[in-house]
C-alpha cells in the first residue's frame, strides 16, 4: 500500500536556526512528491514539488527539499528559521498526473525565540 | 484570481443529524478532490472528480457518505447520518491537470465540522 511517513510529530527550534523535517515514502514507483504547510485556520499551501530531474528542489519562503531514491526520502529544509514558520508540515505523495495525494500525519514546528 | 471556495466554514451538528458543504473549485479547472482532515492526522482524500465524473471514490464511506459535481463545476458533500467519528475538517481542491503537464492542487480553507 501507497503511503508516507513523517516520523516527528513536533519539532522544535530556535529562530535563525536550522531545520530539517523528515519524510519516508512508500510507493511502487517513484511518486511525485510534495510539501505542504498549514498554519490555524489556513488552508494548506504549496511549499515545493518533485517530479524529476534534479534531486534540490527550490520552493517558497527559503524551503528546499531533496530526493534521495537510494532511502526514499524527501526531506525539507531551511538554512535559517524565522518566527512566522510556525506551523503544521504535511509530506504528501501521488502517482502523478491527477491522481490524488497521499499525505503523512504532519510535523508541528514550534519556533522558540 | 479567486481561490477555492468553501462554505461554511464552520457546522456543529447532532450525531446522526445530516450536513452539506459545497466547494466552488477555481475557474477552469476540472478535477475536483474532497479530502477529510481528522484532528492530529493528514488529510485523507474521500473523493476525486474529473469534471462531473467520478476518478476514484474508493475511501468514501458510501454508506453514509455522497458527493456530487453538477456541470463539473461545484461540488456537494454530503454525510447522512452523521457520526462522531465524523468530526473532522473537509478540505476541497482543485486542480487543472491537462494529460502529462505538471499540476498543482490548490486547497480550500475547509469545513471544521463538530458532530456532538
Amino acid at each position: 500500500a501507497q503511503s508516507v511517513t513523517q516520523p516527528d510529530i513536533h519539532i522544535t527550534v530556535s529562530e535563525g536556526a536550522s531545520l530539517e523535517l523528515r519524510c519516508n515514502y512508500s510507493y511502487g514507483a517513484t511518486p511525485y512528491l510534495f510539501w505542504y504547510v498549514q498554519s490555524p485556520g489556513q488552508g494548506l499551501q504549496l511549499l515545493l514539488k518533485y517530479f524529476s530531474g534534479d534531486t534540490l528542489v527550490q520552493g517558497i519562503k527559503g524551503f528546499e527539499a531533496e530526493f534521495k531514491r537510494s532511502q526514499s526520502s524527501f526531506n525539507l529544509r531551511k538554512p535559517s528559521v524565522h518566527w512566522s514558520d510556525a506551523a503544521e508540515y504535511f509530506c504528501a505523495a501521488s502517482g502523478g498526473g491527477a491522481d490524488g495525494l497521499t499525505f503523512g500525519k504532519g510535523t508541528h514546528l514550534i519556533i522558540q525565540p | 484570481e479567486a481561490g477555492v471556495a468553501q462554505s461554511p466554514r464552520y457546522k456543529i451538528i447532532e450525531k446522526r443529524q445530516s450536513v452539506a458543504f459545497w466547494c466552488n473549485p477555481i475557474s477552469g479547472h476540472a478535477t475536483l478532490y474532497w479530502y477529510q482532515q481528522i484532528l492530529g492526522q493528514g488529510p485523507k482524500l474521500l473523493i476525486q472528480f474529473q469534471n462531473n465524473g467520478v476518478v476514484d471514490d474508493s475511501q468514501l464511506p458510501k454508506d453514509r457518505f455522497s458527493a456530487e459535481r453538477l456541470k463539473g463545476v461545484d461540488s456537494t458533500l454530503k454525510i447522512q447520518p452523521a457520526k462522531l467519528e465524523d468530526s473532522a475538517v473537509y478540505l476541497c481542491a482543485s486542480s487543472s491537470y491537462r494529460g502529462r503537464e505538471t499540476y498543482e492542487q490548490y486547497f480550500g480553507p475547509g469545513t471544521r465540522l463538530t458532530v456532538t
